[in-house]
């Protein structure tokens, strides 16, 4: 069955850095389009990051961008989250989630159970 | 930015009652719209895709419907285990945005 797993949260200081990860398994990821939302303690979903299945195409919200970076590697069937500059704001539960739908068409059918950061001196 | 507002932010029912929740957005969606359930500590759960296609295992008490800047979820009886957030999401224009949510929970 299809399994979206991530990792790497943490606590961190800010204009500490951050790379998160998921491994997917149980469908054809290098097929996929991927995405990584956030939510932040007891708020709504956030879309943060969008990335083609080859990688070519990578779109971040305006709040992250300058400072996240989402890459993948199809190989490891992984997709990673690197965050940089990260401020208090960014404190939020952290899910990977397919995307169906290319670019801006996309919706969400399988998501990951999430992973913690956490940004506070 | 298409900005989704969900009405209300508090529906309180009893099991077997109809819900219906509405998301209204800032200007016309040009894709379709996606929901979303989230129980607590969970991740949320697709249920409805393109407006008004049920995701695979959901059940047909759930229905979307709806055009332009205004739509519903309905759902036609509320099973206990119905009680949670619900979220919508359009497609179509980056970037993509989901509403405030809409929490169901026991009357």
């Amino acid at each position: 069955q299809v399994q979206l797993v991530e990792s790497g949260g943490d606590l961190v200081k800010p204009g500490g850095s951050l790379r998160l990860s998921c491994a997917a398994s149980g469908f054809s990821f290098s097929d996929s389009y991927m995405s990584w939302i956030r939510q932040a303690p007891g708020r709504g979903l956030e879309w943060i990051s969008y990335i083609s299945s080859s990688g070519s195409s990578i779109v971040h919200a305006d709040s992250v961008k300058g400072r996240f970076t989402v890459s993948r590697d199809n190989a490891k069937n992984s997709l990673y989250l690197q965050m940089n500059n990260l401020r208090v704001e960014d404190t939020a539960v952290y899910y990977c989630a397919r995307a169906v739908g290319y670019g801006a068409g996309a919706y969400f059918d399988y998501w990951g159970q999430g992973t913690v950061v956490s940004v506070s001196s | 930015e298409i900005v989704l507002t969900q009405s209300p932010a508090t529906l309180s029912l009893s099991p077997g009652e109809r819900a219906t929740l509405s998301c209204r957005a800032s200007q016309s969606v040009s894709g379709s719209l996606a929901w979303y359930q989230q129980k607590p500590g969970q991740a949320p759960r697709l249920l409805i895709f393109d407006t008004s296609h049920r995701a695979i295992g959901v059940p047909a008490r759930f229905s979307g419907s709806g055009s332009g800047a205004d739509f519903t979820l309905t759902i036609s009886s509320l099973e206990p285990e119905d009680f949670a957030v619900y979220y919508c999401q359009q497609r179509g224009n980056w970037p993509l945005t989901f509403g405030g949510g809409t929490k169901v929970d026991i009357k």
